[in-house]
Parts: structure tokens; sequence; C-alpha cells
């Protein structure tokens, strides 16, 4: 079974560019979480979706930062127009919500995505 | 605010013996309290989890002990090995479905 499949791995770019970076849930999972990594903040949940829809965004630090789940399996994260502040491993967990098929909040997470911005 | 409140920050433990992670938290409506671990250059995995109705859960080498009175909570590994090196992420929620609160985490380095 696949796991969480974030891409790109490795992101740098200059302060100004946009960013996207991409998730694939794992198959059957209908919760979503982004988190940011810092040695700073530690893991700090920017957004949580469920069954497509955005439920708890108050994490995400400012209107640059935008995240969607155009259906079931993907996600996006959009930073636009990046800051060197931004610099950091971004991850997406999936779950599945114990209402629907038993489990207790066990999050998958991908492999995150080093992000870079100069 | 943070709520899950962990320490310490690092820890060095010598190979066979005992790691101790402490955790600290204020909402007392938590009741799902699972620690991660997570190596470089990975995502956190989690590693074992605990419902407040009981005080102690073992699995294997890792040992979860729950005070809610004093509403802390602590991972052990016994025997601990090169392999554990890893950072340790403690976290709570309620049930039957919130989003997980972490700890800031602990970097665990086991010497051979």
């Amino acid at each position: 079974d696949a796991g969480v499949i974030q891409s790109p791995r490795h992101e740098v770019t200059e302060m100004g560019q946009e960013v996207t970076l991409r998730c694939k849930l794992i198959s059957g999972h209908n919760s979503l979480f982004w988190y940011r990594q810092t040695m700073m903040r530690g893991l700090e949940l920017l957004i949580y979706f469920n069954n497509n829809v955005p439920i708890d965004d108050s994490g995400m630090p400012e209107d640059r930062f935008s995240a969607k789940m155009p259906n079931a399996s993907f996600s996006t994260l959009k930073i636009q127009p990046s800051e060197p502040r931004d610099s950091a491993v971004y991850f997406c967990a999936s779950s599945l919500r114990p209402g629907s098929a038993g489990g207790l909040n066990e999050q998958f997470f991908g492999p995150g995505t080093r992000l870079t911005v100069l | 605010q943070q709520q899950v409140k962990q320490s310490p920050q690092s820890l060095i433990v010598q190979k066979g013996g005992i790691s101790i992670i402490n955790c600290a938290y204020e909402n007392t409506a938590f009741d799902y309290f699972p620690w991660y671990q997570q190596f470089p250059g990975k995502g956190p995995a989690l590693l074992i989890a605990i419902r407040p109705d009981v005080s102690e859960k073992k699995e294997g080498r890792f040992t979860i002990s729950f005070n809610k009175s004093a509403k802390q909570f602590s991972l052990h590994i016994m025997d601990s090995q090169p392999g554990d090196s890893a950072t340790y992420f403690c976290a709570a929620s309620t049930l039957p479905y919130s989003t997980l609160t972490f700890g800031k985490g602990t970097m665990l380095l086991v010497s051979p």
C-alpha cells in the first residue's frame, strides 16, 4: 500500500515566487492535515480538511497561504508570495475519521517537503 | 498558548539504558494521548497511544505511563537501542475526533 505521497521533496525558491506543495492521501482516508515543522516552533497544524471541506484553518499564518482539496485524494498548499521565514519542512497527513470506520485519530504522515526560500 | 508541554528538549542515553520523556497538558477535555516517532528525513509515525481509563500501556520496549490527576504522561523506552535514536513527539486530542495538539519534540540519541 502506498502511503501519503508528497511532492516535491525539496524546493528552493527565491523570495516573492509562488510555491505549490502537493499531497496525495492514502486511498480511503477522508481527513487531510497540513503541518509546518521548524526547530523553533515544532509541528504546527496549518489547516485540516474533512471530506474535502476545510474545517479549521486557524493555523494558516496569513493570506499568503492557501490550501485546496480539488478532489477526495489530492490537496495543494500554495504560498504566494513566498518569504524567507516560510522556510520549513511541510508535512501533510491523512487519517480515517473514527465515525466512518473505527480507528483512533491515527494520522499517517507523508515524507515532507523541505522548502527553502532565499 | 501551548497546551502540551514536553521535556526534555534533547536526551542522550547509553545503549541498554532507559529513556524517559515527559509531557504535561492543560486541557482536561483531552482523552487520547499518542506518541509519534520521527526519524531524520521522514514524517512522524504513530508509536503508541493511551486513553485515560488506564494508567499504563506497554508495547514491547515502549511504555506510556499516565497520571490523570497530575495531567501528565510519559514515554519510557526500556533497553534503549541506537536504532531508537529519533525525535519523539507527544500529542493529545479529544475523541471522538479532533485535531492533535503536539508537544515540541524530544531529540533522543542512544549512544552505542
